[in-house]
């Protein structure tokens, strides 16, 4: 099925062990970006990318790493967690490297991470 | 400071009757929005979109109203349906990135 797959679905991490959230998606999307949902907040951007190689950051990127070295895939590392990265995290894509009014973004199902 | 705001965190409508969830924007750089539909344990899905050269877009049920010189917008889907109680995230985008609120939850009373 053609969309964005994000895993694992659930994790959770003791304070200060690293691990990568994967995305993928399959529709040859140039744009693909991270958020974190959280309550009251809405969704705030991590890091996204306009093409493979390049990445930039968004609003909250601290204690969070990424790389785009296929089309396909855009994995978040979380370099050492701690408790204020328990969130949902959603990845999205979308064709243009522009946003399009059209449909907007793809997103994926998300990861529910815990860090006690 | 949010730079985008949906200050009602819920709204219960009556199923058949207008839902009415509103949203509004400080930058006045902002000249794409878009509504997102949210279910739990799902990514949110795209509703409807509107630039900032139009004040209205409709899609079915789905209305969305921008008011550029107020900095308003707003979703109206009348008539309401069970299966449209969701959380309902507006978004604004400068080009390059889209700027999300915190949700409006409604909930569609049967």
């Amino acid at each position: 099925n053609a969309g964005v797959t994000q895993t694992p679905k659930f994790q959770v991490l003791k304070t200060g062990q690293s691990m990568t959230l994967q995305c993928a998606q399959d529709m040859n999307h140039e744009y693909m970006s991270w958020y974190r949902q959280d309550p009251g907040m809405g969704l705030r951007l991590i890091h996204y990318s306009v093409g493979a190689g390049i990445t930039d950051q968004g609003e909250v990127p601290n204690g969070y790493n990424v790389s785009r070295s296929t089309t396909e895939d855009f994995p978040l590392r979380l370099l050492s967690a701690a408790p204020s990265q328990t969130s949902v995290y959603f990845c999205a894509s979308s064709y243009s490297s522009s946003p399009s009014p059209n449909y907007g973004y793809t997103f994926g199902s998300g990861t529910r991470l815990t860090v006690v | 400071d949010q730079q985008v705001k949906q200050n009602s965190p819920s709204l219960s409508v009556q199923e058949g009757r207008i839902s009415i969830l509103n949203c509004d924007y400080t930058n006045s750089m902002f000249d794409y929005f878009l509504w997102y539909k949210k279910y739990p344990a799902e990514g949110p899905t795209f509703l409807i979109s509107i630039s900032s050269i139009k004040d209205k877009n409709e899609d079915g049920r789905f209305t969305v109203f921008l008011n550029k010189s107020a900095k308003h917008l707003s979703l109206h889907i009348v008539p309401s349906q069970p299966g449209d109680s969701a959380v309902y995230f507006c978004a604004a985008s400068d080009g390059q990135n889209f700027v999300f609120g915190p949700g409006t939850r409604l909930s569609v009373l049967p």
